[in-house]
C-alpha cells in the first residue's frame, strides 16, 4: 500500500521561501500525478497543484507566480517551493497521489500533513 | 473558479440514522465529483469518486449520487466511526476546488 510522508521546516519567516518534500513508498511512482493541497481554518482545503511523473505541472492560478514543483523519480520524491510567503500561507500542507485511470481525477492517498507556520 | 457549496455546514445525528449531505457546483461539472472524509488531526480519505463510485475498502453504507450541479453523499446507517467532516471536490477543471465541509456530530 502506498505511503506518503511530508518533510520540511515547520516555521518559515515572512517573505522567505517555503520548501517541502514528499517521499513516496510502497507503490509505483509512475503513472500518477503528485499533488500538493493545503488546509487552513480561513480558506479550507486549497489545491496548490500537481506534477506528473513526466515532470509537467499544473498549478493553481492564484498561486502560480509563487509555486514551483519538482520531481525526483530516482528517489520517489516530489517537492514544493512557495516563494514570498505571508501569514496567509500558514496551513497544514498535504501531499497526495492523484489518479485518473479513465475516470475523473481524484486523490486516493494522502500524507499525514505538515504544519507550516509563517512568522513575522 | 468553480465554487462548491455544501449543506448543511454541520449536523447532529445518532448511530443508526440515515444521513444526507448535499454539494452544489456553481456550474455543470458532469460527474467530476469526489467525496472525502476527514477525522480530526488526520488527512482526508477518499470515499467516493466520479460522483457515485465507491473507493475500494470503503463500507457500502456510503453512497453518492448526482450529476451536473447537484450531488449527494448518503450514509445509510451512521456508525460511531463515521463522525467526521465530509468534503466534496470537483475535478472538472483547474483549479480543483473543495466544498467548505460538513461536520457530522453525535446527537
Amino acid at each position: 500500500q502506498v505511503q506518503l510522508q511530508e518533510s520540511g521546516p515547520g516555521l518559515v519567516k515572512s517573505s522567505e521561501t517555503l520548501s517541502l518534500t514528499c517521499s513516496v513508498s510502497g507503490g509505483s511512482f509512475s503513472g500518477y500525478f503528485w499533488t500538493w493541497i493545503r488546509q487552513s481554518p480561513g480558506k479550507g482545503l486549497e489545491w496548490i497543484g500537481y506534477i506528473y511523473y513526466s515532470g509537467s505541472t499544473n498549478y493553481n492560478p492564484s498561486l502560480n507566480s509563487r509555486v514551483t514543483m519538482s520531481i525526483d523519480t530516482s528517489k520517489n520524491q516530489f517537492s514544493l517551493r512557495l516563494t514570498s510567503v505571508t501569514a496567509a500561507d500558514t496551513a497544514v500542507y498535504f501531499c497526495a497521489r492523484g489518479v485518473h485511470g479513465g475516470n475523473p481525477e481524484r486523490f486516493d492517498s494522502w500524507g499525514q500533513g505538515s504544519l507550516v507556520t509563517v512568522s513575522s | 473558479d468553480i465554487q462548491m457549496t455544501q449543506s448543511p455546514s454541520s449536523l447532529s445525528a445518532s448511530v443508526g440514522d440515515r444521513v444526507t449531505i448535499t454539494c452544489r457546483a456553481s456550474q455543470n461539472i458532469r460527474n467530476y465529483l469526489n467525496w472525502y472524509q476527514q477525522k480530526l488531526g488526520r488527512a482526508p480519505k477518499l470515499l467516493i469518486y466520479a460522483a457515485s463510485t465507491l473507493q475500494s475498502g470503503v463500507p457500502s453504507r456510503f453512497s453518492g449520487s448526482g450529476s451536473g450541479t447537484d450531488f449527494t453523499l448518503t450514509i445509510s446507517s451512521l456508525q460511531p466511526e463515521d463522525f467526521a467532516t465530509y468534503f466534496c471536490q470537483q475535478s472538472y477543471n483547474t483549479p480543483k476546488t473543495f466544498g467548505q465541509g460538513t461536520k457530522v456530530e453525535i446527537k
